[in-house]
C-alpha cells in the first residue's frame, strides 16, 4: 500500500512565523502535491512537484514556497504566517500526473 | 475536465450493496471516470478508476454505461466504516501538464445504518 505521511494532524502557529509542513511517501512516486482543503471551495492546488528540485505552481501560491531535495519528501513552506492560511493542508503523490493521487491524513493547521 | 453530478447525500443499510450513481454526460473519449471519498477529518482515499470496461478491486467495482454518460460505484457489503462522502471525476488520460490538479465536486455523502 501506497503511504503519505505528513509530519502533524493538527499545528497551531502564530501570525508572522514560518511554517514547514512535511510530507514523505514511500512508493517512489515521480509527481508530490500540496493542496489545501476550506469548507464551500473544496480541494485547491498549491504546488506540485514533477521531480526532485522542480516545481510547478497551483492555483494558489501565493504565500506559499515548496522544497523537493529528495524524492520521497514535499515540504511546504508558509513564509510569513496569516490567518487566512488556517485551513486544513493536504498532500498526495502519485506516478504520474494522470495516474491517481495517494493522499496523507492531512495537517489541520490554525494561525492565531 | 468534464463535470460530474452526484446526489448529495444516501444512506445505506450495514451488510447492504452500496450503488453510488454519477452523470458525467460530457465526457471525452480520452477522459477516465475516478472515484476518491473522504472520511471524516482524514485525507481523501483513492477507491477505483475506469475508462469504458468495469472495474473491480479489493475494495469496490465501478461500472460504465456503454455511452459512458453515467457510473455507478458498488461497495459490495458495506460497513459502518464505509461512512464517508464519496467524490466522482473526471480526468484526461495522459500526462501533461495542466492535468496534474483535482477537483472535487460536493460528492455523496453516504451514510451506512446499522
Amino acid at each position: 500500500d501506497v503511504k503519505v505521511t505528513q509530519s502533524s494532524r493538527y499545528l497551531v502557529k502564530r501570525t508572522g512565523e514560518k511554517v514547514f509542513l512535511e510530507c514523505v511517501q514511500d512508493m517512489d512516486h515521480e509527481n508530490m502535491f500540496w493542496y489545501r482543503q476550506d469548507p464551500g471551495l473544496g480541494l485547491r492546488l498549491i504546488y506540485f512537484s514533477y521531480d526532485v528540485k522542480m516545481k510547478e505552481k497551483g492555483d494558489i501560491p501565493e504565500g506559499y514556497s515548496v522544497s523537493r531535495e529528495k524524492k520521497e519528501r514535499f515540504s511546504l513552506i508558509l513564509e510569513s504566517a496569516s490567518t487566512n492560511q488556517t485551513s486544513m493542508y493536504l498532500c498526495a503523490s502519485s506516478w504520474e500526473t494522470d495516474q491517481p493521487q495517494h493522499f496523507g491524513d492531512g495537517t489541520r493547521l490554525s494561525i492565531l | 475536465d468534464a463535470k460530474t453530478t452526484q446526489p448529495p447525500s444516501m444512506d445505506c443499510a450495514e451488510g447492504r450493496a452500496a450503488n453510488l450513481p454519477c452523470n458525467h454526460s460530457t465526457i471525452s473519449g480520452n477522459e477516465y471516470v475516478y472515484w476518491y471519498r473522504q472520511i471524516h477529518s482524514q485525507g481523501p482515499q483513492y477507491i477505483i478508476h475506469g475508462l469504458k470496461n468495469n472495474e473491480t478491486n479489493e475494495m469496490a467495482s465501478l461500472i460504465i454505461t456503454e455511452d459512458r454518460k453515467s457510473s455507478t460505484l458498488i461497495l459490495p457489503h458495506a460497513t459502518l466504516r464505509d461512512t464517508a462522502v464519496y467524490y466522482c471525476i473526471v480526468r484526461v488520460g495522459s500526462p501533461n501538464f495542466g492535468n496534474e490538479k483535482l477537483t472535487f465536486g460536493t460528492g455523496t455523502r453516504l451514510t451506512i445504518i446499522p
